[in-house]
């Protein structure tokens, strides 16, 4: 059974602080992804990671970075969180580019900053 | 990059009913399109896929179709029951990314 761990469930953080979020999946997957979710607008797709070290630009980028330094965490960065960035963030990881199988997700990291 | 409209945004049916929710994408590149539920207050979870080598695919009560000409995929849910209240999505991917539409709050009514 895959397993996809985020780090925190809350967290409250302070306008301008450095924000880290962590995922790890214990399946060995190549792809792994951090959504933003907010209400109506689904979820939106922040950077993706096909490898270690590896990284692209999803739809909304701005205002975040990722670190993938192990195939299987992969960690997003807020550089200075901001009270737009509230929102529930969800980390997915899937096999492999080479075959089109579902993503699993995270249980979701509900972040409000003030 | 690809986009993904999903519609309604909130359905409500009475148990035992139908339920039907539609998509549509842009990309003709995309050629995967799962299906996730999620229950308040937890993760998405896939419920069903379909590829696009397939124009129909059904597992139990719940069947998705898909056009590729015309660039859109339902999901049908019959005899539907008070647990299948959730938020659904659609996606579409290929390969690698997963675009997600808006999401439809589905209601089932006692």
């Amino acid at each position: 059974d895959v397993k996809v761990t985020q780090s925190s469930r809350y967290l409250v953080k302070r306008t301008g602080e450095k924000v880290f979020l962590e995922c790890v999946q214990d399946m060995d997957h190549e792809n792994m992804f951090w959504y933003r979710q907010d209400p109506g607008l689904g979820l939106r797709l922040i950077y993706f990671s096909y490898d270690v070290k590896m990284k692209e630009k999803g739809d909304i980028p701005e205002g975040y970075s990722v670190s993938r330094e192990k195939k299987e965490r992969f960690s997003l960065i807020l550089e200075s969180a901001s009270t737009n960035q509230t929102s529930m963030y969800l980390c997915a990881s899937s096999l492999s580019q080479l075959m089109n199988t579902e993503a699993f997700f995270g249980q979701g990291t509900r972040l409000t900053v003030v | 990059g690809e986009n993904v409209e999903q519609h309604p945004s909130t359905l409500s049916v009475q148990e035992g009913d139908s339920a039907v929710i539609k998509c549509t994408y842009s990309d003709s590149a995309s050629n995967y399109f799962p299906w996730y539920k999620q229950e308040l207050g937890k993760r998405p979870q896939l419920i069903i896929d379909i590829r696009s080598n397939v124009g129909e695919k059904k597992d139990q009560r719940i069947a998705v179709t898909l056009n590729k000409t015309a660039k859109h995929f339902s999901l049908h849910i019959t005899e539907t029951q008070p647990e299948d209240s959730a938020v659904y999505f659609c996606a579409a991917s290929n390969f690698n990314k997963f675009y997600f539409g808006s999401g439809t709050k589905l209601n089932v009514k006692p």
